[in-house]
């Protein structure tokens, strides 16, 4: 079936580490995503990683797949106040639809 | 240009009203998505268009009626809506497929009073 899975709420110090995982269930999933979204904004697409791969970086942000546990994380390094947002893992199958599945969103707030 | 332009930014609407949401994109993308979004949950998928060709309903009430009038626009139109459709309603486009990279308009919000 098509479940996501993040926790609710992270907190970090101003340039913390911050990491945000993600769990999902469908092993055909093919490409899994990160978006932010910011209070009283849309989506903005961050990454995404296709499931043949293991890690992708991307400056700040550092994406691990592990898909044998169904397990997604985002680090995002020397985080900022800026990066204060809720943080959306996505998954696409193999269908041709594009439909995104997202998890519940993770919080983050980022302390001075 | 990654930018994905929806108007207007806040509506109102009365219960009897008709109105209409309204996205752009000059992507060149052929699928183009509608989602709804309640506060502090995730999107929710209503309808897919793919090639001008709505491919999804995600059983959306007729209240809600797509139109896609070419590649570059995407309409939703609303009627009789209910206090509790009153949300963020969010458009996509992307290639097309899994594996594309879909982006978001900065939604309407929707005041259903």
């Amino acid at each position: 079936g098509e479940d996501v899975e993040q926790s609710l709420f992270l907190s970090v110090r101003e340039g913390d580490s911050s990491v945000i995982n993600c769990t999902y269930t469908d092993s055909s999933s093919t490409y899994l995503y990160w978006y932010k979204q910011e209070p009283g904004a849309g989506l903005q697409l961050l990454t995404y990683i296709f499931s043949n791969m293991d890690m992708k970086q991307d400056q700040r942000l550092t994406v691990l797949l592990n898909k044998k546990d169904k397990h997604l994380s985002l680090r995002i390094a020397d985080t900022q106040t800026g990066d204060s947002a809720i943080y959306f893992c996505a998954e696409t199958y193999s269908s041709n639809t594009g439909k995104l599945i997202f998890g519940q969103g993770t919080t983050l707030q980022v302390k001075p | 240009d990654t930018e994905v332009t929806q108007t207007p930014k806040h509506l109102v609407m009365g219960m009897t009203n008709k109105k209409s949401l309204k996205c752009e994109q000059h992507m060149g993308h052929r699928a183009m998505y509608w989602y709804k979004q309640k506060a502090k949950k995730p999107p929710e998928l209503m309808f897919v268009y793919s090639y001008e060709k709505l491919s999804i309903n995600e059983s959306v009430p007729s209240r809600f009626s797509p139109e896609c009038p070419n590649s570059s626009l995407l309409n939703l139109h609303l009627h009789a809506l209910q206090p509790e459709d009153s949300a963020l309603y969010l458009c996509a486009s992307s290639q097309g497929g899994s594996g594309t990279e879909a982006f978001f308009g900065q939604g309407t919000r929707l005041t259903v009073v």
